[in-house]
């Protein structure tokens, strides 16, 4: 089944303890989100990549870090979480070659740093 | 930052009436326009991805239309089910020197009364 598996589900952990939230797609899918999702904001933009050891910032990339060594792996790294990063994170992936293409969403990581 | 607006925000409707909603988007770069249909504890699942100037898209009770050059889209839901209930989301994707980016609305929650 073609699908972005996210992983962990929930996570509650302390401020500044550094976590990883992994992604991972099965598609070949060139292009790979993260986004965070806030109460009144819409889905905004943390991070993305292009390819493999392409990647940029999106809108909100501040307290984040991301890596894509391989084409199906994109993790989201939190060095130093701080309670404002508290949220429910998605990742998306999709291929930049159609444009009529949308985007395939992993099933979300609820964050709480406490 | 890209903005998109989706109004309403939120929008209550009678089992078997038709509804619509719209979204506003900057036309300057437009690669594409998405629909996606979030539902609780769900992940956001593509419904459209419209590209050109008129496109019109269907599925089963529920289409969409697109205006790149005053920059809106239009979601249509005909005889609305309670399974309808929903947050929708549009998105419009850029796309400038390679670099692509899908910035989202903060959606329209409809709930459908039986």
């Amino acid at each position: 089944e073609a699908q972005v598996t996210q992983n962990p589900r929930y996570l509650i952990t302390v401020t500044g303890k550094k976590l990883t939230v992994t992604c991972s797609q099965n598609m070949n899918h060139e292009y790979m989100s993260w986004y965070r999702q806030d109460p009144g904001l819409g889905l905004r933009q943390i991070y993305y990549s292009m390819n493999v050891e392409v990647t940029d910032k999106g809108d909100v990339p501040e307290g984040y870090k991301v890596s894509r060594k391989e084409k199906r792996n994109f993790p989201l790294i939190l060095e130093s979480p701080s309670p404002n990063q508290t949220s429910l994170y998605f990742c998306a992936s999709s291929t930049s070659r159609i444009r009529s293409h949308g985007y395939t969403f992993g099933s979300g990581t609820r964050l709480t740093v406490v | 930052i890209l903005n998109v607006e989706q109004s309403p925000q939120s929008l209550h409707v009678q089992e078997g009436d038709s509804t619509n909603f719209t979204c506003s988007f900057p036309s300057s770069n437009f690669y594409a326009l998405h629909w996606y249909r979030w539902e609780t504890a769900k992940s956001p699942e593509a419904l459209f991805v419209m590209t050109l100037n008129g496109d019109e898209k269907k599925k089963g009770r529920i289409s969409a239309t697109l205006n790149t050059k005053e920059g809106y889209s239009y979601l249509y839901i005909k005889g609305s089910q309670p399974e309808d209930s929903a947050t929708y989301l549009c998105a419009s994707r850029i796309s400038n020197f390679g670099n692509e980016k899908l910035t989202f609305g903060t959606g329209t929650r409809l709930t459908i009364i039986p």
